[in-house]
């Protein structure tokens, strides 16, 4: 199974500050078609994860452009600017790029 | 507007079974896949099926494989979940999930214990 790596656990941020989250696979999610499959999710308490973006880079309808995500191969980043008090929650990575998908463990952005 | 509504959920003894369900819409349910994700209390998520549109194929996490079976109702535009031999480390929140992850469900509480 791919190994998502995802750090840090737990991250503190001030409100109109700036956040990065990364995410590392054991192995390429590169599929065959050439397509990456690296996904971001923010899990609010108490509400189901919610999609922030999709195949690495692209921004979800209604996402704000603060979030941004990057990467290639095997390393991927997820960067949040101007935090709001919104943002807050914990944040996962899905790789479906190989069977079983996986998850990353999670990163709980919370206040500083 | 897109809703995913599971239901079904429960609380059980270890070896029991249960079945959920998941009713879509506001989307052409038999045009896409759909998932069932899983979150133990407190704990990371979990990819656990995948069920094509038209039931061609499906997938399963190492976990579940031999136990669960997803299957779905497009008439009914309804996916479903068969839990078999139900485990204490199955106790988790269940959410179904369109193809493509944009949209879940709000989840059902599976609890296993004696």
């Amino acid at each position: 199974d791919v190994v998502m790596t995802q750090t840090p656990v737990s991250l503190p941020v001030s409100l109109g500050g700036q956040a990065s989250i990364s995410c590392r696979s054991s192995q390429s999610l590169v599929h065959s078609n050439g397509n990456t499959y690296l996904h971001w999710y923010l899990q609010k308490p108490g509400q189901s994860p919610q999609l922030l973006i999709y195949r690495v880079s692209n921004r979800f309808s209604g996402v704000p452009d603060r979030f941004s995500g990057s990467g290639s191969g095997t390393d991927f980043t997820l960067k949040i600017s101007r935090v709001e008090p919104e943002d807050l929650g914990d944040y996962y990575c899905l790789q479906s790029t190989h069977f079983p998908y996986t998850f990353g463990a999670g990163t709980k952005l919370e206040l500083k | 507007e897109v809703q995913l509504v599971e239901s079904g959920g429960g609380l059980v003894k270890p070896g029991s079974s249960l079945k959920l369900s998941c009713v879509a819409s506001g989307f052409t349910f038999s045009s896409y896949g759909m998932h069932w994700i899983r979150q133990a209390p407190k704990k990371g998520l979990e990819w656990i099926a995948l069920i094509y549109y038209d039931s061609s194929n499906k997938y399963y996490a190492d976990s579940v494989k031999g136990r669960f079976t997803i299957s779905r109702d497009n008439s009914k535009n309804t996916l479903y979940l068969e839990m078999n031999s139900l485990r204490s480390e199955d106790t988790a929140m269940y959410y179904c999930a369109k193809y493509g992850g944009d949209y879940w469900g709000q989840g059902v509480m599976v609890t296993v214990s004696s």
